[in-house]
């Protein structure tokens, strides 16, 4: 059975910061991986999206980087600011089931000024 | 839409009561998701629609969730007899099939409380 663990599920930095969150999964046949950002009372922010044939994405201050056969991947955030603070999850698509997504239970970040 | 949409926003209820959630997808995405997620866990995934083919139920709790979809349109979860462990957000999502990789949009969550 696919698990997805976070760590740390809490972290909070002074502005400016660069930051590593992490995301590990016990099974390595996975279709793709997506990082979501969840602010509070609203719905899930698609933050990147990586597929299984790739190692890494990036969008702007974020970079994604996926070791597929360790099941592990990495969200960096360069030069945080206090926008950033939200819920950050990842999430796992498996290789036999293109239906569903399987979730960590997030990291909570809180960046002050 | 611009993007998902889901009604209401916020939903109070008592125990043993049946409530009713809608999820607007995306304009063209065929593939329809309801995922729950309680207070501190991560989402949970209940049912996925795709087209015509039958769904995947797969996720949902007991027999007293179910769900509805007419084509590639509003869907329905609707929870009877709720429990206190219903108490939730329900967050419903939709993706192409194809393109984009199944990339997945969500809407903003229907907050269920059951007293």
């Amino acid at each position: 059975k696919q698990e997805v663990t976070q760590i740390p599920a809490a972290l909070s930095v002074p502005e400016g910061e660069n930051l590593v969150l992490n995301c590990s999964f016990t099974d390595s046949a996975i279709y793709n991986l997506q990082w979501f950002r969840q602010d509070p009372g609203k719905g899930l922010t698609s933050l990147l999206l990586i597929q299984s044939s790739q190692r890494e994405q990036t969008s702007g201050r974020l970079n994604a980087s996926l070791d597929k056969s360790s099941g592990r991947s990495t969200l960096y955030i360069a030069a945080s600011q206090p926008g950033d603070s939200a819920t950050y999850l990842c999430a796992v698509r498996p290789s036999g089931g293109y239906n569903k997504l399987i979730f960590g239970a997030g990291t909570r970040l809180a960046v002050h000024p | 839409g611009a993007g998902v949409s889901q009604s209401p926003s916020n939903k109070v209820t008592e125990k043993g009561k049946d409530v009713e959630l809608r999820c607007d997808p995306i304009s063209g995405h065929t593939a329809l998701y309801w995922y729950r997620q309680r207070l501190g866990q991560g989402l949970e995934f209940l049912i996925y629609f795709q087209g015509n083919s039958a769904p995947d139920k797969s996720g949902l709790p007991s027999d007293r969730f179910s769900a509805e979809r007419t084509g590639e349109s509003v869907s329905t979860l609707t929870i009877q007899r709720t429990q206190q462990e219903d108490s939730a957000v329900y967050l419903c999502a939709s993706s192409l099939t194809s393109g984009r990789q199944y990339e997945q949009f969500f809407g903003p969550g229907t907050r269920l409380t059951v007293l």
